[in-house]
């Protein structure tokens, strides 16, 4: 059973910083793609960042230059490294896979909440 | 950057009844897209990919048809687990791809 379990949410104050980490299980995770994609309370969801098997990297224009996306396939963990956070970056934080790596999702977790704030 | 829209908002109907909902692309996306189901407090799930394909284990009452930059969505009868909110996505320009700004399907 394919299972994505992300952690490191939490609340952080404006400028900081969080690490968000998703440990995969149940699939080969060197040979997915991997995502973020958040939801601002009561909002709709928004793509953040990519990083394919081949690690080829993409960012929303949103979050380019602040937000860095890894991977460790020993560990089958995702990373997202979020700087520079700000109020409109508070959200539920989501690791999905991609069904087949064409771009769609196919595998999440349950989320990590992400509260920026004073 | 594309956009998708959804309508309507919001759709109220009741168990058994039929549900269509649409998705609008600002520009075409062939039949690169796909739908979601998202339950309160839960994750989105997958429930059509390029535009018509049911994921795993998916019910057959779900359809998806469309292509170019006009979607549906169909519910042909509705069990009571279905009522959600519902999100269109598009992968044809990715990067990014981009989500419809969803349908809630509520109880009448």
């Amino acid at each position: 059973e394919v299972q994505l379990v992300e952690s490191g949410g939490g609340l952080v104050k404006p400028g900081g910083s969080l690490r968000l980490s998703c440990a995969a299980s149940g699939f080969t995770f060197s040979n997915y793609n991997m995502n973020w994609v958040r939801q601002a309370p009561g909002k709709g969801l928004e793509w953040v960042s990519s990083i394919t098997s081949g690690n080829y990297i993409y960012y929303a224009d949103s979050v380019r230059g602040r937000f860095s996306i890894s991977r460790d396939n020993a560990k089958n963990s995702l990373y997202l490294q979020m700087n520079s956070l700000g109020a409109d970056d508070t959200a539920v934080y989501y690791c999905a896979r991609d069904l087949l790596n064409l771009n769609y999702f196919d595998s999440w977790g349950q989320g990590t909440l992400v509260t920026v704030s004073s | 950057e594309i956009v998708l829209t959804q309508s309507p908002a919001t759709l109220s109907l009741s168990p058994g009844e039929r549900a269509t909902l649409s998705c609008r692309a600002s520009q075409s996306v062939g039949t690169y897209l796909a739908w979601y189901q998202q339950k309160p407090g839960q994750a989105p799930r997958l429930l059509i990919s390029d535009a018509s394909n049911r994921a795993t284990g998916i019910p057959a009452r779900f359809s998806g048809s469309g292509s170019g930059t006009d979607f549906t969505l169909t519910i042909s009868s509705l069990e009571p687990e279905d009522f959600a909110v519902y999100y269109c996505q598009q992968r044809s320009t990715w990067p990014p791809v981009t989500f419809g700004g969803g349908t809630k399907v509520e109880i009448k």
